[in-house]
């Protein structure tokens, strides 16, 4: 079975510094990764994905991830960070299969200025 | 393009009645769709997997009497909330599927908010 670990419910960091998001998922089979950002009372919307090739993508708002097979991670990445980045992030692996997405538990990003 | 569109975006409703909530796909065909229910500081719950011209599929622990699921039409299923309680209040997610080879892509609407009074 797939499963996926956002390792921090709570990461606050201040304007203009970098951010990590880290994402460690669990699967037998080959997989497709994505990151989604949510701002209050909205739906989701996707940052990146990673479904082959180069293990290093870049996102929208300025977000990159690296997928890292042999640590079963996918950490979200900026360098400098902004009021407006603050959201709930969450990290999913979707099954072949069925195209379902299991999602991490979320990670909540908040920008101090 | 891939836009999906949930209506209403928010319903309070008295306990007992019945709320419908439409997940359509404005520029694009979905056999899939997907039924998410999420929790204030939660992450998102699969409810059901919506096929079009078939019954939909549950998660465990999801009551199918509960929450009627209608795809009837390549753009648009529906998720109705029966004999509504309190503790259905809750932010609904609808998602419509597009594959792409063997790729598969999710495209979220905007949510509904339910409030049960």
């Amino acid at each position: 079975a797939q499963s996926v670990t956002q390792l921090d419910s709570q990461v606050p960091v201040f304007e203009e510094a970098p951010v990590e998001l880290r994402c460690n998922y669990s699967s037998s089979v080959s997989v497709y990764l994505f990151w989604y950002v949510q701002y209050p009372n909205q739906g989701l919307q996707l940052l990146l994905k990673y479904l082959s090739g180069s293990t290093l993508v870049k996102g929208i708002n300025g977000f990159e991830a690296e997928f890292n097979k042999s640590q079963t991670s996918f950490h979200l990445r900026k360098p400098s960070v902004h009021i407006s980045d603050t959201a709930e992030y969450f990290c999913a692996v979707s099954d072949s299969n069925t195209g379902k997405l299991i999602f991490g538990q979320g990670t909540t990003l908040q920008v101090k200025p | 393009g891939a836009v999906v569109s949930q209506h209403p975006s928010r319903v309070i409703c008295k306990s007992g009645t019945s709320v419908k909530i439409e997940c359509r796909s404005l520029d694009f065909q979905a056999t899939t769709m997907f039924w998410y229910r999420q929790f204030p500081k939660q992450s998102l719950m699969l409810m059901a997997t919506s096929n079009e011209g078939s019954k939909a599929t549950y998660e465990q622990g999801v009551e199918k009497d509960k929450f009627l699921i209608n795809h009837a039409s390549l753009t648009l299923s529906t998720l109705t909330v029966t004999s509504a309680h309190p503790e259905d209040s809750s932010f609904y997610i609808c998602s419509a599927k597009i594959t792409t080879g063997v790729y598969n892509e999710q495209f979220f609407g905007p949510g509904t908010r339910l409030t049960v009074l």
